[in-house]
């Protein structure tokens, strides 16, 4: 098993472009996160999802949409880059979010100038 | 805002010495999350603690909650060179939360051969 994985590994925008993040995981997992961590700070959730076809607000949300399309897969877009969003993006996901445990891709450093 | 607050910021030690980091938090919870992660990397999950737990070991972690105090702490044992890493506590938000984790800031350990 692959786990979660995150395309891209990096990725340099210009302010004002849009990108998508893809987030992927083969573990049958219900629940997915997307989190963004800045220098010096802990994870801040962006959006999340509780099953296929659902996404809700976290605590920063702003300047960004998800969609869950299809069960495995957790895609966090950006419509218009801003320097603000310059940052690591980690995905997560857990089986049933309350008591389990959250595995986490590798990551997305996205720099935006 | 962050919901947890870590103690020290940094910690330095010697291969063979104890290390213990604190967090404490904000609101009641449901569970108490400890994670690891090595520079540049995605974060592991370490151990995960039940409000109505007081202490779990698990090989050489051992964590503690105190909901009367908000607050948990993380004590590895004979460190080893290895556990270089920072150390993020995440507390959910208790209720029916879906998961979501506030982490925060987070300790960076430093182990020296």
């Amino acid at each position: 098993n692959a786990g979660v994985t995150q395309t891209p590994k990096f990725r340099v925008l210009k302010t004002g472009q849009s990108m998508t993040l893809l987030c992927a995981q083969d573990m049958n997992h219900e629940y997915m996160y997307w989190y963004r961590q800045d220098p010096g700070m802990g994870l801040r959730l962006i959006h999340y999802s509780v099953g296929e076809g659902t996404t809700a607000k976290g605590e920063v949300p702003d300047g960004y949409n998800v969609s869950r399309l299809k069960k495995q897969n957790f895609l966090l877009g950006l419509e218009s880059a801003a320097p603000s969003q310059t940052s690591v993006y980690f995905c997560a996901s857990t089986i049933n979010g309350l008591w389990d445990e959250q595995f986490f891709g590798p990551g997305t450093r996205l720099t935006v100038l | 805002s962050q919901q947890g607050e870590e103690d020290p910021q940094a910690l330095s030690i010697q291969e063979g010495e104890n290390a213990t980091m604190n967090c404490s938090y904000k609101t009641s919870i449901n569970n108490l999350q400890w994670y690891r992660q090595n520079s540049g990397r995605g974060l592991v999950h370490l151990i995960l603690i039940r409000s109505n737990e007081r202490e779990k070991h698990s090989g050489r972690l051992r964590v503690t909650l105190d909901t009367s105090k908000k607050s948990s702490s993380l004590l590895i044992t004979a460190s080893r060179a290895a556990d270089t890493a920072s150390y993020f506590c995440a507390s959910d938000a208790g209720g029916t939360s879906y998961g979501k984790l506030t982490f925060g800031q987070g300790t960076i350990l430093t182990v020296h051969p």
